[in-house]
């Protein structure tokens, strides 16, 4: 069992619907990242969160420490969301990132 | 200006082989890392650099090494290369404690 699970693994939507991703973990924590690969390729980080909320254009992120688990929201979709979405957390002890498996988001027009 | 930036971006070769991935970061950060991504886009740490010195080594073959040169530098080399190689290595960088992470835009390593 991975230290970091995401769900749901794919996910596929119509354009303006209201999306969320689930990230929950089984170690000790001193932030999580929520991360966005495009198809390219490349990794982009949405957010780092220790605790709360946070929110950045049309994008919201809430973690709960207690229940070891974060959301990640895109309200509005656009097609250019489709990528994968990538939970990374931070533990306590140590800098090392460790990753969940990524959810492969489709936003169809 | 690239943050992380890694060459090449692709890289095609024969088994056995020989190669190196470089990594630059400009940010100033003193943790660098690798990472191997597979088919199911899961990304496994490989190593992680903190100010020179080795920090983690996860449980990868000894023919892969990092070597870094200077704090902005962590290099991958591989050598005797298999195909189950394969695969998208990542660079990223980060401040030890609570900073985000930056990655590299992903070499695209190809085996045959």
């Amino acid at each position: 069992k991975n230290e970091v699970e995401q769900s749901p693994q794919n996910l596929t939507a119509q354009e303006g619907e209201f999306i969320t991703i689930n990230c929950s973990y089984s170690v000790g924590i001193s932030a999580l990242h929520w991360l966005q690969q495009h198809p390219g390729g490349g990794i982009v980080s949405l957010f780092m969160l220790s605790s709360g909320k946070k929110k950045h254009g049309r994008l919201i992120a809430t973690i709960n420490i207690q229940e070891k688990h974060s959301s990640l929201h895109i309200t509005a979709s656009h097609p250019r969301d489709s990528a994968v979405y990538i939970c990374a957390v931070r533990r306590t002890s140590g800098s090392r990132l460790t990753f969940g498996e990524g959810t492969q988001l489709t936003v169809n027009p | 200006d690239t943050a992380v930036s890694q060459t090449p971006k692709y890289l095609v070769t024969q088994m056995g082989n020989d190669k190196s991935i470089k990594c630059e970061q400009n940010l100033g950060h003193d943790t660098m890392y690798w990472y191997k991504q597979d088919s199911k886009k899961f990304l496994k740490i490989m190593f992680s650099y903190n100010n020179k010195e080795l920090i983690i080594n996860e449980t990868v073959p000894n023919r892969f090494s990092p070597k870094s040169p200077d704090k902005a530098h962590l290099n991958l080399h591989i050598n005797s290369l298999e195909l189950g190689d394969s695969a998208v290595y990542f660079c990223a960088s980060s401040q030890q404690g609570h900073t985000e992470a930056f990655f590299g835009q992903g070499t695209r390593l190809t085996v045959v």
